[in-house]
């Protein structure tokens, strides 16, 4: 399968802990977006990267939240000491240049804090 | 924040009946995209319009875009119930913002066998 891949697809956490999520865009796609989606609401951006340029993010993403893409391929996205309002599902996107093209998801991470 | 906003919430239809779902939007924008999303999966996307385009057909889907308006209509003709799903829409303003996607919150659709 040569789709956009996560991993985990699930992770509880209490709260207070600290979880890293991974994405493996599709191979070529030089960009890499992260959202977030919760219940009955449609993906917020959080941040992109082209290459492993880190461009812009969102001010959803507080100084809890870190995302890295060492090598323009894969990312990762860290949330530190995890609340009950970062339960959400986690989805990354790959697009292969800039602009005017569709995005590709993945699954989804699907992040419970108790 | 969202800039979308779909129209209606949730619509409940019969197998073989067309389903329309609406989308405005806010800002000028690149291209405005729709995506599907099953139940906790990701999203799969059905079909992107350009901003000099007015109207796109893809199989059983057909999207119209009106900029000055700034509204979008998603069609689905032959309903199925494997059609059942949330629809997006999502809006790309282009370079400037990284060609990030702006999603709406919804359509919940269901097809009833």
């Amino acid at each position: 399968d040569t789709g956009v891949s996560q991993d985990p697809r699930h992770k509880i956490t209490k709260r207070g802990q600290n979880v890293t999520f991974r994405c493996d865009p599709i191979s070529e796609h030089n960009r890499l977006y992260w959202y977030r989606q919760t219940l009955g609401q449609g993906p917020e951006f959080l941040t992109y990267f082209q290459n492993e340029a880190q461009l812009e993010k969102s001010r959803l993403l507080s100084d809890r939240f870190s995302a890295e893409r060492p090598k323009g391929s894969f990312s990762t996205l860290e949330i530190q000491r995890t609340e009950q309002g970062d339960s959400a599902m986690y989805l990354c996107a790959s697009s292969p240049s800039s602009g005017e093209d569709e995005q590709y998801f993945g699954p989804g991470t699907r992040l419970t804090v108790t | 924040s969202q800039q979308g906003e779909e129209d209606p919430q949730a619509l409940s239809i019969q197998e073989g009946e067309n389903a329309t779902m609406n989308c405005s939007y806010k800002t000028s924008i690149n291209n405005l995209q729709w995506y599907r999303q099953n139940s906790g999966r990701g999203l799969v996307h059905l079909i992107l319009i350009r901003s000099n385009e007015r109207e796109k057909h893809s199989g059983r889907l057909r999207v119209t875009l009106d900029t000055s308006k700034k509204s979008s209509s998603l069609l689905i003709t032959a309903s199925r119930a494997a059609d059942t799903a949330s629809y997006f829409c999502a809006t790309d303003a282009g370079e400037t913002s990284g060609s990030r996607l702006t999603f709406g919150e919804g359509t919940q659709l269901t097809v009833n066998p």
